[in-house]
């Protein structure tokens, strides 16, 4: 079974500075797909940034930047020119990637990790 | 804009009493997912539906259920809440291609379920 570990329960940065997220995961196959989610308090949970386990090449959505290394099984995310709207719990999510020929039981669903808390600071 | 909705945002019910959580989606998506999660924990999955096929998670309690009358609606029941099912409850969708490749999860906002 694929499991997600992220190993910072609770981070701080300061505006306008740098922050990188840990995430490592344990699979055993190889089409996957990786992807950050961002859930600010009360609010509901959106995607921030994904990536395929095929591609080579980290995933980049504007300040939102991925450091996938796929021997090492690690996935970090990292967010330049922090803003206080960045505040927010962040989950490491895993799925089974590649076509399906029949879809059932929890294959293509979402394997979470236990999430960081964000704290920006102003 | 709101592309899964979830209703109500807080839902207060007694021990025991049935409560029921809405799930609705303007997405049109085939694969509907209810996700628990409780307070520093990750979301756990309960179970989805693709379509009408049902899929059930093998460690959800038979306390949790789940109709789906349409493409847009999606319940969770729950028959006889206990202490330990407060929780968030999560609502998600994502399209299942006929390829057989499935999109990104788009999820509501939640419904805080509390047990007194």
């Amino acid at each position: 079974a694929q499991t997600v570990t992220q190993s910072q329960p609770e981070m701080s940065v300061q505006e306008a500075e740098t922050v990188t997220l840990s995430c490592t995961y344990d699979t055993s196959e190889s089409d996957y797909y990786l992807f950050w989610y961002k859930q600010p308090p009360s609010r509901q949970m959106i995607l921030v940034i994904r990536q395929e386990a095929y591609k080579q090449q980290n995933a980049t959505e504007n300040r939102f930047s991925v450091n996938f290394q796929k021997a090492a099984k690690s996935f970090s995310l990292k967010i330049s020119d922090s803003q206080l709207g960045d505040a927010a719990m962040y989950f490491c999510a895993y799925r089974s990637g590649g076509r399906l020929r029949y879809y059932g039981g929890s294959q293509g669903n979402l394997i979470f990790g236990k999430g960081t808390k964000l704290s920006v600071k102003p | 804009d709101a592309m899964v909705i979830q209703n109500p945002r807080y839902q207060v019910t007694q021990f025991g009493k049935p409560v029921t959580l809405s799930c609705s989606q303007t997405l049109n998506h085939n694969v509907m997912y209810w996700y628990q999660q409780k307070s520093s924990q990750a979301p756990k999955l309960l179970f989805h539906y693709y379509d009408k096929d049902f899929n059930n998670e093998a460690d959800t309690p038979d306390n949790f259920q789940s109709r789906r009358p349409n493409t847009s609606f999606c319940f969770l029941d729950i028959r006889s809440p206990g202490l330990g099912d407060a929780a968030m409850y999560l609502c998600a969708t994502s399209r299942l291609t006929p390829r057989g490749e499935n999109t990104e999860a788009f999820f509501g906002q939640g419904t805080r379920l509390t047990v007194v």
